[in-house]
């Protein structure tokens, strides 16, 4: 399978853990795209990076979140001392540069107890 | 900013009645729009997409039109089956930049045979 995966598809943490999500894109797929999904809303953008570099943020991304792309293939989200407002899905996409569809994975589904 | 305003849900129809999702967008410029399916248990799928003003897009017996004049993009199948019972969302891809997607709220489909 050469779509787009994510790891883990779901996790339950405590409030004030932190959390680390990964996302493996389709190979020489240089853009990649986070974002959340809470229920009854559709997707909401998160950040994106072209290659390794992070190029937009949305305001949606407090100081407790931060993504990285270190090689420009896999990328990772993490939330720093989770809060229950934290809970949803998390989606990850990809796309060759500047053309064609945003591919995205299954989602990892965060839960915050 | 940009938004996407979808026909709030759920539907509910009987097998081979005829389907409109309505979807309405603000956008500032000139935007791509798409239709993205999610069934479920799955991630978010490409349906169908346009990229210029009286474009129709189509896929799997689904249509929609970009009207520029009402700012529209309605989803349409003549005949649904129980296998397209789903969520619908409707999305713009802001041009330039990141090209990130913004998405409507999405609407519950269920198909009865």
């Amino acid at each position: 399978d050469t779509g787009v995966s994510q790891d883990p598809r779901h996790k339950i943490t405590k409030r004030g853990q932190n959390v680390t999500f990964r996302c493996d894109p389709i190979s020489e797929h240089n853009r990649l795209y986070w974002y959340r999904q809470t229920l009854g809303q559709g997707p909401e953008f998160l950040t994106y990076f072209q290659n390794e570099a992070q190029l937009e943020k949305s305001r949606l991304l407090s100081d407790r979140f931060s993504a990285e792309r270190p090689k420009g293939s896999f990328s990772t989200l993490e939330i720093q001392r989770t809060e229950q407002g934290d809970s949803a899905m998390y989606l990850c996409a990809s796309r060759r540069q500047a053309f064609g569809e945003q591919f995205f994975g299954p989602g990892t589904r965060l839960t915050v107890l | 900013g940009n938004s996407v305003t979808q026909m709030e849900g759920p539907v509910t129809l009987s097998e081979e009645a005829f389907l409109t999702i309505n979807c309405t967008y603000t956008a500032t410029g000139y935007p791509s729009l798409f239709w993205y399916v999610q069934y479920p248990g799955e991630g978010l799928q490409l349906l169908l997409k346009a990229t210029k003003a009286d474009d129709k897009g189509s896929n799997k017996g689904f249509e929609a039109t970009y009207r520029k004049e009402t700012t529209s993009f309605h989803l349409e199948k003549g005949s649904v089956q129980v296998s397209d019972s789903a969520v619908y969302f409707c999305a713009l891809s802001e041009e330039g930049g990141s090209e990130k997607l913004v998405f409507g709220k999405g609407t519950k489909l269920t198909v009865n045979p």
